[in-house]
């Protein structure tokens, strides 16, 4: 157990719509990323939060958005989905300082859009 | 991007030293090497890290070349359980590339 919290697991939805992913760091973390992962793909780095600034910016699409708020969890929004988003989306936090230790995964949220 | 270069897969036969390579040929010099492996699509597993000196730990050992240009992590007596594609980020930590798909076989 990594100690970072994804939900949902699962997420079945229908093209055009919009859903959010919720991801709780570990305790004292202050940094959460997210990344993308589709079907036997690599990790695509999306966005990074630091202490509830943004960070810095990977492959984030406009219609993606994403919030680090005051109690440090995070969301992912997507929006007008489209068949191509589907794919696991995970979660990962980190320690104090920006850029440096080791990174923490949650399990991923696997959506899927019809 | 990734500034980091793997070979795509490599197979490994099982109580054999798996030993994968990784170029990061612009990293700087306060810059850390980072390896990670993704079990299945399970979430990417910390393994080691390094920045000039060999590390090892209960998992793996990690050999830095002197000019920093490339490293080897090592697993020294792989089993199947190790099978997973392996990750070496550099240098801001938090961008993966493809990473090498590593077979261990019996």
């Amino acid at each position: 157990d990594s100690g970072v919290t994804q939900t949902p697991k699962h997420l079945i939805t229908a093209t055009g719509q919009r859903v959010t992913l919720r991801c709780s760091p570990r305790s004292g973390d202050l940094s959460v990323y997210w990344y993308q992962q589709s079907l036997d793909q690599g990790l695509q780095f999306l966005i990074q939060y630091y202490n509830g600034e943004e960070r810095a910016k990977g492959n984030i699409l406009e219609r993606f958005s994403a919030q680090q708020f005051p109690d440090l969890h995070s969301e992912l929004n997507l929006s007008s989905l489209e068949l191509g988003d589907s794919a696991l989306y995970f979660c990962a936090s980190s320690g104090r300082v920006p850029n440096t230790g080791e990174l923490f995964f949650g399990e991923g949220s696997r959506l899927t859009v019809l | 991007d990734a500034k980091t270069t793997q070979p795509p897969s490599m197979d490994c036969a099982e109580g054999r030293a798996a030993n994968l390579p990784c170029n990061h040929s612009t990293i700087s010099g306060n810059e850390y090497v980072y390896w990670y492996r993704q079990i299945h699509s399970q979430g990417p597993q910390y393994i080691i890290h390094g920045l000039k000196n060999n590390e090892t730990n209960e998992m793996a050992s990690l050999i830095i070349t002197e000019d920093r240009k490339s490293s080897t992590l090592i697993l020294p007596h792989a089993t199947l359980r190790d099978t997973a594609v392996y990750y070496c980020i550099a240098p801001d930590g938090m961008r993966f590339g493809a990473g090498t798909r590593l077979t261990v076989k019996p």
